[in-house]
């Protein structure tokens, strides 16, 4: 869908350890999201970019921090994972003209 | 912050039953766009109201956009096991610039 990839799908890690993920897409879209998605609380948006290097932050920014020095490219850092930030992330672009968002396929974090 | 309720949380249906989600906002919403995701997926955009009063039909699927742009319902007509998964609705806040997310309704169809 819309070219989105995210690496890596799935991921196990240690309380502790800096983590990033990466979010790639192809058709040049400008604004990028990335999501957590957590049983009862459905998509909350961590950080969101409007261009390259224009990020700004979500309603669950805390112990995440994104960068974005390539249209195609937005990351996802948590510096030092915790148990809580065990989650499935998602990467999303938006579409204008009203077509929403497309959403990557995911990425299952294991913080242990 | 501005929140979107989605009710219920869960519903169970057999199939060729009916069901409805809805979303409530305190504020008036710009737009609002429905997903649908299935177990194991990704969310996939199924649609966006902007007008008030709209009304868009997806084959069984019949979505509305109240009068006051706050709530907006999804009515999926005579259910079949493939209607099975997660359906989200993300209204559209203009001052805040972007969406938010209901928590989302997830539907089991029982064959």
């Amino acid at each position: 869908d819309a070219g989105i990839t995210q690496s890596p799908r799935h991921k196990v890690t240690e309380t502790g350890t800096p983590v990033t993920l990466r979010c790639h897409q192809t058709e040049n879209h400008r604004y990028m999201y990335w999501y957590r998605q957590d049983p009862g609380h459905g998509l909350r948006l961590i950080h969101y970019s409007y261009g390259v290097k224009d990020t700004d932050k979500g309603e669950v920014s805390d112990g995440y921090s994104v960068s974005r020095s390539k249209t195609e490219d937005f990351l996802l850092t948590l510096e030092s994972a915790t148990s809580s930030q065990t989650s499935v992330y998602f990467c999303a672009i938006r579409h204008t003209g009203g077509d929403g968002y497309t959403f990557g396929s995911g990425t299952r974090l294991t913080v242990v | 912050g501005q929140q979107v309720m989605q009710i219920p949380q869960y519903q169970h249906v057999q199939e060729g039953e009916d069901f409805t989600t809805y979303c409530n906002s305190s504020t008036t919403l710009s737009n609002i766009q429905w997903y649908k995701q299935r177990p194991g997926g990704h969310p996939v955009f199924l649609i966006q109201l902007v007008k008030s009063g709209e009304v868009k039909k997806q084959k069984r699927l019949t979505f509305q956009f109240g009068e006051a742009k706050k709530n907006s319902s999804l009515h999926i007509t005579a259910t079949q096991t493939t209607d099975v998964g997660t359906y989200f609705c993300a209204g559209y806040f203009t001052n805040a610039g972007k969406s938010t997310f209901g928590d989302g309704t997830t539907l089991t169809v029982k064959p």
